[in-house]
């Protein structure tokens, strides 16, 4: 299975700013996916990341709030824009590593927003 | 689309007690189902599939579940619990590849408690 760099692993931002995350795999993946999870519930997927595409967002979530990059095969990017304290949540990238259908996850970011 | 329900929110159990975690999923195409674990402020780490097979899967940690077509129900068990399970277990279910899509959806999450 690939493994998965995510970072900051945590960070405390003001509201109104923008934050980064980074995830970066070990080997070349076609599917890259984000997800957040707000406190004591459950995933919710923001957007599917493919290399080469626009990202593909799930309702809720629009790419003005939540940018997205994907230049390559192993790195994407999200960025939290304009943060208040509703978006205080952890962030999750993931990935599919064909064949053995094998989603695995990054250790995620927790995200607080003052 | 597909949704995944599980029933118990919290489940207190004493060590070396056995323990099933409920999963009923819905969906109108075949699926792939999966149980993650996620320990306190740490990622999720896969602890079993059913890609297809056998419908008694063995994972890592002593784990097992038993995909049930008929009841779609995905449960989770282990014969004997330790301190070291208790954690945030999630079911989740995505479309087979016939059908495109791959995502995952998570159901709610049960949080598993080990009692001394």
């Amino acid at each position: 299975s690939a493994v998965i760099s995510q970072k900051p692993s945590r960070d405390i931002c003001q509201r109104g700013t923008s934050l980064t995350i980074q995830c970066q795999v070990d080997s070349q993946v076609t599917m890259m996916f984000w997800y957040r999870q707000q406190p004591g519930q459950s995933l919710t997927l923001i957007a599917t990341a493919n290399q080469g595409s626009e990202a593909t967002y799930e309702s809720g979530f629009v790419i003005d709030k939540f940018p997205i990059s994907r230049p390559n095969l192993t790195f994407s990017t999200l960025t939290v824009s304009n943060m208040s304290p509703e978006d205080s949540s952890i962030y999750l990238c993931s990935v599919l590593v064909g064949g053995d259908y094998g989603y695995t996850f990054g250790s995620g970011t927790r995200l607080t927003v003052v | 689309a597909q949704s995944v329900t599980q029933l118990d929110s919290q489940v207190p159990v004493f060590e070396e007690a056995p323990v099933e975690l409920r999963c009923n999923y819905s969906s109108s195409v075949s699926v792939y189902l999966f149980w993650y674990v996620q320990y306190p402020n740490q990622g999720l780490q896969l602890l079993l599939k059913y890609l297809s097979g056998s419908t008694l899967v063995k994972g890592i940690n002593g784990f097992e579940a038993e995909f049930n077509k008929s009841q779609t129900s995905f449960h989770l068990r282990k014969p004997s619990v330790h301190i070291s399970d208790t954690a945030e277990y999630f079911c989740a279910v995505s479309p087979s590849p016939n059908f495109g899509n791959e995502k995952l959806t998570f159901g709610t999450g049960t949080r598993l408690t080990i009692i001394p």
